[in-house]
């Protein structure tokens, strides 16, 4: 059964600064990995999606790499806004019967608040 | 809508009751799936749709919990008997056949 772990929990860090969140999974035959955001009172939104065949993405400010063989994947967040502040969840997609459809694995989050 | 739409936003009902969340995917999205997220939980895998069948419901917690798809379109979860412990946020994802997922807003249900 997979197994997906965030740390750290929570990181309160000062505008400007950039900052790392660390996501391990168990089951290194994942299909894909996907960073999410999460602000309260809303839905999840998509920060960034790796497919297990590629090492990392880039979107702005956001940087995620891969590296399955040690099951860790890692968000860099470079010159952090106030903005920036909500939970961060790591999510591992398994396929089933060989498609792209099958079960999500989720993180418990890392809360991120940044401080003006 | 562009974005998948979740209905009620809020619910609040007394213990015992049934109740039915609604979830309007993104039009064409041929994968849904259903999720929960408890206070102070993550987010807890409940079943997911490719058209309008269900190859996965490993994650209903309880025979209470039922959900169908039709048209390959809008999907229902319903709640039947409601307890104390069904209180939490109710999301749904679609996907359009690639593994990004896009979420609603989510349905919050309390029951007293």
């Amino acid at each position: 059964k997979q197994e997906v772990t965030q740390i750290p929990a929570a990181l309160s860090v000062p505008e400007g600064e950039n900052l790392v969140l660390n996501c391990s999974f168990t089951d290194s035959a994942i299909y894909n990995l996907q960073w999410f955001r999460q602000d309260p009172g809303k839905g999840l939104t998509s920060l960034l999606l790796i497919q297990s065949s590629q090492r990392e993405q880039t979107s702005g400010r956001l940087n995620a790499s891969l590296d399955k063989s040690s099951g860790r994947s890692t968000l860099y967040i470079a010159a952090s806004q106030s903005g920036d502040s909500a939970t961060y969840l790591c999510v591992t997609l398994k396929n089933a019967g060989g498609t792209s459809y099958g079960k999500l694995t989720f993180g418990q989050g890392t809360i991120l608040t940044v401080h003006p | 809508g562009a974005g998948v739409s979740q209905s009620p936003s809020n619910k609040v009902t007394e213990k015992g009751k049934d109740v039915e969340l609604r979830c309007d995917p993104i039009s064409g999205h041929t994968a849904l799936y259903w999720y929960r997220q408890s206070l102070g939980q993550g987010l807890e895998f409940l079943i997911y749709f490719q058209g309008n069948s269900a190859p996965d419901k490993s994650g209903l917690p309880s025979d209470r919990f039922s959900a169908e798809r039709t048209g390959g379109s809008v999907s229902t979860l319903t709640i039947q008997r409601t307890q104390q412990e069904d209180s939490a946020v109710y999301l749904c994802a679609s996907s359009p056949g690639t593994p990004e997922l896009f979420f609603g807003e989510g349905s919050r249900l309390t029951v007293l």
